[in-house]
């Protein structure tokens, strides 16, 4: 069973205007992070955001907020007011607090997301 | 400082031929990671360094693969006899340490081609 869902291959946006890229995850831990990363053509992963399964608040970095809904184990990333160069793949990942010190996160497949002027 | 680095940005390569990838983490880094990204797909975890532990080598496709990193910083990552199935990019990231937060920051990959 895959350990994280992104169910959206492709989403586009209208520039300005705010998109919701949807993640789901699967672990039987009660403790475990989950991070989007942006990687746009040119290939490199960039980290976006976190969000720790203890934190009470919603993650926020700038125009990217990160929907946290526990009980549903969803983790969507909230981008407001578009802009061109948001064109790019967007991961999930989560990592699970395994004991023994081996955190390796697990990443979905990806959303391509396409933002028209 | 600087990011991760990762060399080559591209190797051609044939198929049958040994090839070495190298990535150097940022400086104080416990943790290296190295992932596997084929066309239009996700990461694929290949092996995972912390500090001075025997490294996480449980996503190595196969026994053509192997990786060593010296000295708790550079890495470099061989494959062995390259089949064109090994086409991909190749993703080196590093940690600060594990738990918390333990955002990964990545280097700009390594294409490898295999005719």
């Amino acid at each position: 069973a895959q350990k994280i869902t992104q169910t959206q291959p492709g989403m586009f946006v209208q520039e300005k205007e705010a998109v919701t890229l949807d993640c789901t995850y699967d672990t039987s831990d009660q403790s475990y992070g989950l991070f989007w990363y942006k990687q746009p053509s040119s290939g490199e992963m960039i980290f976006l955001i976190y969000q720790g399964s203890y934190d009470e608040q919603n993650a926020t970095e700038g125009r990217y907020s990160l929907n946290f809904q526990r009980a549903r184990k969803s983790a969507n990333l909230v981008i407001s007011a578009s802009q061109l160069g948001d064109s790019a793949m967007y991961f999930c990942a989560m990592r699970e607090g395994r004991t023994g010190g081996s955190y390796i996160p697990t990443f979905g497949r990806g959303t391509s997301l396409i933002v028209h002027p | 400082g600087a990011g991760v680095s990762q060399s080559p940005s591209n190797k051609v390569t044939e198929k049958g031929k040994d090839v070495e990838l190298r990535c150097d983490p940022i400086s104080g880094h416990t943790a290296l990671y190295w992932y596997r990204q084929s066309l239009g797909q996700g990461l694929e975890f290949l092996i995972y360094f912390q500090g001075n532990s025997a490294p996480d080598k449980s996503g190595l496709p196969s026994d053509r693969f192997s990786a060593e990193r010296t000295g708790g910083s550079v890495s470099t990552l061989t494959i062995q006899r390259t089949q064109q199935e090994d086409s991909a990019v190749y993703l080196c990231a590093s940690s600060l340490a594990p738990g918390g937060p333990d955002t990964q920051y990545f280097g700009p990959g390594t294409r490898l081609t295999v005719l």
